[in-house]
């Protein structure tokens, strides 16, 4: 089955730790985005990617990073310059980056900072 | 830029009795309109989206969608809610030059 897969599903951090989230997709779809989920306020965006080797900044950018190494791949870093970092990540790919283009989410990450 | 509003942070309803969730959007170019739903701790997934064409837009799990220009909103409709469709709503407009604009989402809460 196509579709998109986070890991870990639920992960905790001590503060001012680096950490990881992965996303994997194999829908062949050349954009990746990742949002970040807070109660009352919606989905924001942190990174985009229309294209391997490239990526834009969303909304909410510092304090995170990413890459595009491969297609199929886009992991997103929580550092330790992120303020707040306790959230619900949700990645998310569309088939071409264009703005009528319907985004296919993964069932998210929750990321505990303690 | 635009922006895009979901006055109902809540919305209560009985099994079977019909239901309608609130958007609103601000934007001074066509956009494209999008009701996402999301289940309890689980990503998101596309119920409809507005494109151009016919206002009424049909969707699954029974929903629909009207584009009214004029009012500047893309109301979420269904005649007959169930249990199951308990979860939280959210309402999405982008445009051709900028990217997706999530509202803050609707949790409607269908009781037996």
């Amino acid at each position: 089955d196509g579709g998109i897969t986070q890991s870990p599903k639920y992960l905790f951090r001590k503060e001012g730790q680096n950490v990881t989230l992965s996303c994997e997709q194999n829908l062949n779809h050349d954009a990746m985005y990742w949002y970040r989920q807070d109660p009352g306020q919606g989905l924001r965006l942190i990174y985009y990617s229309q294209i391997v080797n490239d990526f834009q900044k969303g909304d909410i950018a510092e304090g995170y990073s990413v890459s595009r190494e491969k297609k199929e791949s886009f992991p997103l870093t929580v550092t330790s310059a992120q303020k707040n970092p306790t959230a619900f990540y949700l990645c998310a790919s569309s088939i071409a980056g264009q703005y009528s283009d319907t985004q296919y989410f993964g069932p998210g990450t929750r990321l505990t900072v303690l | 830029a635009q922006s895009v509003t979901q006055l109902d942070s809540q919305v209560p309803v009985f099994e079977e009795a019909p239901v309608e969730l609130r958007c609103n959007y601000s934007s001074s170019v066509s956009v494209y309109l999008f009701w996402y739903v999301q289940y309890p701790n689980q990503g998101l997934q596309l119920l409809l989206k507005y494109l151009s064409g016919s206002t009424l837009v049909k969707g699954i799990n029974g929903f629909e969608a009207e584009f009214n220009k004029s009012q500047t909103s893309f109301h979420l409709r269904k005649p007959s809610v169930h249990i199951s469709d308990t979860a939280e709503y959210f309402c999405a407009v982008s445009v051709i030059t900028d990217k997706l604009i999530f509202g803050t989402g609707t949790r409607l809460q269908v009781f037996p």
